[in-house]
């Protein structure tokens, strides 16, 4: 049953430190998002990748947070230093060309 | 004004009633997505559709692409379809072009009852 996998699934930290998300987008997918969801915002797309080269990320706070895909099979969010305006969960998605989109499971993150 | 409203914000039904959750939208679409997203839980794409309907189950979608205007059914509905029900558009690009972003709406909260 193919799916998108997040880790970890749950991650509290202290303010400062590094945290690092990774996603496994479906294989043969070659498109790949990242989203963050917040009770205030709701879900805002923070970067997007196809065939592993960034499209857009605009929505991304650049001076702390990077995206990359080192390889079609893993995506990487990376936050440097955290802050807790950035506790939320945040989700990977992929699909094909513009096809249905699938969606990980998320990544709680709390930054206390 | 938000380019998706969704309405109701929250919806409390009984079990085995008739649900319509409606999306209404003002920008030019490629797509609309229902999305369908359990408390705590992860988000499952229900839906994706650009024309007429669509029917999974106990679930239609519906859009009329003149009206800027989608609906959401729920059959016979059940509690645990307890969720919160995202509405969200794949935003044409001016040049025509077509973009895999997505503009959501806030969501509606259902709770069916037993």
């Amino acid at each position: 049953d193919a799916r998108v996998t997040q880790t970890p699934r749950h991650k509290v930290t202290e303010m400062g430190q590094e945290v690092t998300m990774r996603c496994q987008p479906i294989l043969g997918h070659n498109t790949v998002f990242w989203y963050r969801q917040t009770m205030m915002q709701g879900l805002e797309l923070l970067a997007y990748f196809r065939n592993r080269a960034p499209l857009d990320d605009s929505g991304m706070p650049k001076d702390r947070f990077s995206a990359e895909m080192p390889d079609a099979t893993l995506a990487t969010l990376k936050i440097q230093p955290s802050e807790p305006r950035d506790s939320a969960v945040y989700f990977c998605a992929s699909n094909l060309g513009v096809g249905e989109l699938f969606f990980g499971e998320g990544s709680r993150l709390t930054v206390l | 004004k938000n380019e998706v409203e969704q309405s109701p914000q929250n919806l409390t039904a009984q079990e085995g009633e008739f649900i319509t959750i409606n999306c209404s939208y003002s920008v030019g679409i490629s797509a609309l997505h229902w999305l369908q997203q359990h408390p705590g839980g992860g988000i499952v794409s229900l839906f994706m559709l650009s024309s007429g309907k669509k029917k999974h189950g106990r679930l239609i979608a519906t859009i009329n692409i003149q009206e800027k205007h989608s609906s959401l059914h729920i059959t016979a509905s059940h509690p645990r379809d307890s969720a919160v029900y995202i509405c969200a558009v794949r935003n044409n690009l001016n040049y025509g072009g077509a973009t895999n972003k997505l503009i959501f709406g806030t969501g509606t909260l259902l709770a069916v009852q037993p």
